[in-house]
């Protein structure tokens, strides 16, 4: 099956500091992926929408500058989450689709963010 | 607006027992609703889409537009069906999936 690779898996990093995280499509082509947000004991919250060689969708109310969202080429999406705040700790977890008419997402294993 | 409410955080049941994981849905136009499964340790992965009607693992979904709903059910539960599920719903629009807030199954022994 398809397979969706994230790295780092989880990552601490001081407040200030920008931290990039990687969703990898290892088998097939992504035209499409998608960043979500975990919270504690909640739902996946999605933040972004990216397809390969645009600009990413975000979502009512995901700041933009903040977490920056490039998907340069058909098997790589980089999420960077700029200038790291405590409250930007959490659960970030990537999908792909391979295309617009693909219903099913594959997704990563998740990276965890702590912003001490 | 689009929503996805699964109202039970936590089910637990007994092996053998029926199990139905409820989920209900706001939508304006025809979704597409799915299951995903997240088993301890592991990664979310599609259990089911309401579409292809078919049964995957023993567990069935029916689309229910009156009643808006999309209920998850399994006649006979089984210890290793433990996992959290979570009710889904794509846009046909476009292509963005949202998630329910799921719910923890326990299947006791």
């Amino acid at each position: 099956g398809a397979v969706v690779s994230q790295h780092p898996s989880r990552v601490i990093c001081k407040s200030g500091t920008s931290v990039k995280i990687e969703c990898r499509s290892l088998d097939f082509q992504a035209t499409t992926m998608f960043w979500y947000r975990q919270f504690p004991k909640k739902s996946l919250m999605l933040m972004a929408t990216s397809n390969e060689g645009s600009k990413a969708t975000y979502e009512q109310g995901v700041e933009k500058d903040k977490f920056l969202i490039n998907h340069a080429s058909l098997t790589l999406s980089t999420l960077t989450v700029t200038s790291a705040h405590p409250e930007d700790s959490s659960f970030y977890i990537c999908s792909a689709t391979s295309g617009r008419y693909s219903y099913e997402q594959y997704f990563g294993p998740g990276t965890r963010l702590t912003v001490t | 607006a689009q929503r996805v409410t699964q109202p039970e955080k936590l089910l637990s049941v007994f092996k053998g027992a029926p199990v139905e994981l409820k989920c209900n849905y706001s939508y304006s136009g025809s979704p597409e609703l799915f299951w995903y499964v997240q088993y301890s340790r592991q990664r979310l992965q599609l259990l089911l889409r309401h579409i292809s009607r078919e049964s995957i693992k023993g567990f069935t979904a029916d689309l229910n537009k009156g009643e808006t709903s999309f209920h998850l059910k399994k006649p006979f539960a089984q210890e290793e069906d433990s996992a959290m599920y979570y009710c889904a719903l794509r846009d046909t629009g476009g292509f963005k999936t949202i998630f329910g807030a799921g719910t923890r199954l326990f299947v006791k022994a």
